[in-house]
C-alpha cells in the first residue's frame, strides 16, 4: 500500500476551520484515502474516505487533487473536543475488508 | 447499536507469563481485526479475519502470538511467553465485508497490556 506524509502536529483555534494536509504520492488507482482520528486513551475513529471525488459528511470534508497525490481533510468548525491525532491512510480492499497502515499522523491541537 | 467490546481493560503480567485478550465485534460484522499500538505510534495491524478464516497474519509474530475466531463472532489474542516489548494497546476492530467497496473500520477501547 501507498505511504503517507503528514505534518507531525497542527495548531487551531477553537471555532475555526481545521485544515489537515496529507501527501499520497504513490497511490495507485485502486486504493482509497481514509482519514481517522484517536483521541487520547481510545480507539480510533473512522471520519471520512474517498477514492476519487471530494467527500463530506457530519463530520467533515475530504479535498483529494485531480492527481489524487494529496489531500486535505477539513474540519469546518473545530472544537476543543477534536483534538486528537489524525491519520491519514490509503488503503485497498482486499474483498474481506481492508488493511490500514498507520503511520505517525498530525496531533491536532485545538486551542480556546 | 453497542460498539465492539473488547476486555480486559487492563493487565499487568511478568514476563514469560501468558496472557489472552477477548474482543466481540459489533453483530453481523464479518471482519475483525486485531492491532498493536506502541506507545507514541500509529495502530500496527496484526491479523485480519473474515468470518472464522485467516485473511492475512503476515505480520502477527507468529513464534509468540496466536489468534482465533472459532465461531466467526468472538476473537481471542493470546501471547506466550510475553516479553516487555509486547507492552502495548490491544485494539480489536471490525467491519462490514462486501467486493468492490470500502468499508470504515469500528474499533473497542483497547486493553493496555505492561510488561514487567
Amino acid at each position: 500500500d501507498a505511504k503517507t506524509t503528514q505534518p507531525p502536529s497542527m495548531d487551531c483555534a477553537e471555532g475555526r476551520a481545521a485544515n489537515l494536509p496529507c501527501n499520497h504520492s504513490t497511490i495507485s488507482g485502486n486504493e482509497y484515502v481514509y482519514w481517522y482520528r484517536q483521541i487520547h486513551s481510545q480507539g480510533p475513529q473512522y471520519i471520512i474516505h474517498g477514492l476519487k471525488n471530494n467527500e463530506t459528511n457530519e463530520m467533515a470534508s475530504l479535498i483529494i487533487t485531480e492527481d489524487r497525490k494529496s489531500s486535505t481533510l477539513i474540519l469546518p468548525h473545530a472544537t476543543l473536543r477534536d483534538t486528537a491525532v489524525y491519520y491519514c491512510i490509503v488503503a485497498r480492499d482486499n474483498n474481506a475488508g481492508n488493511m490500514l497502515t498507520f503511520g505517525g499522523g498530525t496531533r491536532l491541537m485545538v486551542k480556546p | 447499536e453497542a460498539g465492539v467490546a473488547q476486555s480486559p481493560r487492563y493487565k499487568i503480567i511478568e514476563k514469560r507469563q501468558s496472557v489472552a485478550f477477548w474482543c466481540n465485534p459489533i453483530s453481523g460484522h464479518a471482519t475483525l481485526y486485531w492491532y498493536q499500538q506502541i506507545l507514541g505510534q500509529g495502530p500496527k495491524l496484526l491479523i485480519q479475519f473474515q468470518n472464522n478464516g485467516v485473511v492475512d497474519d503476515s505480520q502477527l509474530p507468529k513464534d509468540r502470538f496466536s489468534a482465533e475466531r472459532l465461531k466467526g463472532v468472538d476473537s481471542t489474542l493470546k501471547i506466550q511467553p510475553a516479553k516487555l516489548e509486547d507492552s502495548a494497546v490491544y485494539l480489536c476492530a471490525s467491519s462490514l465485508v462486501g467486493r468492490g467497496r470500502s468499508y470504515e473500520q469500528y474499533f473497542g477501547p483497547g486493553t493496555r497490556l505492561t510488561v514487567t
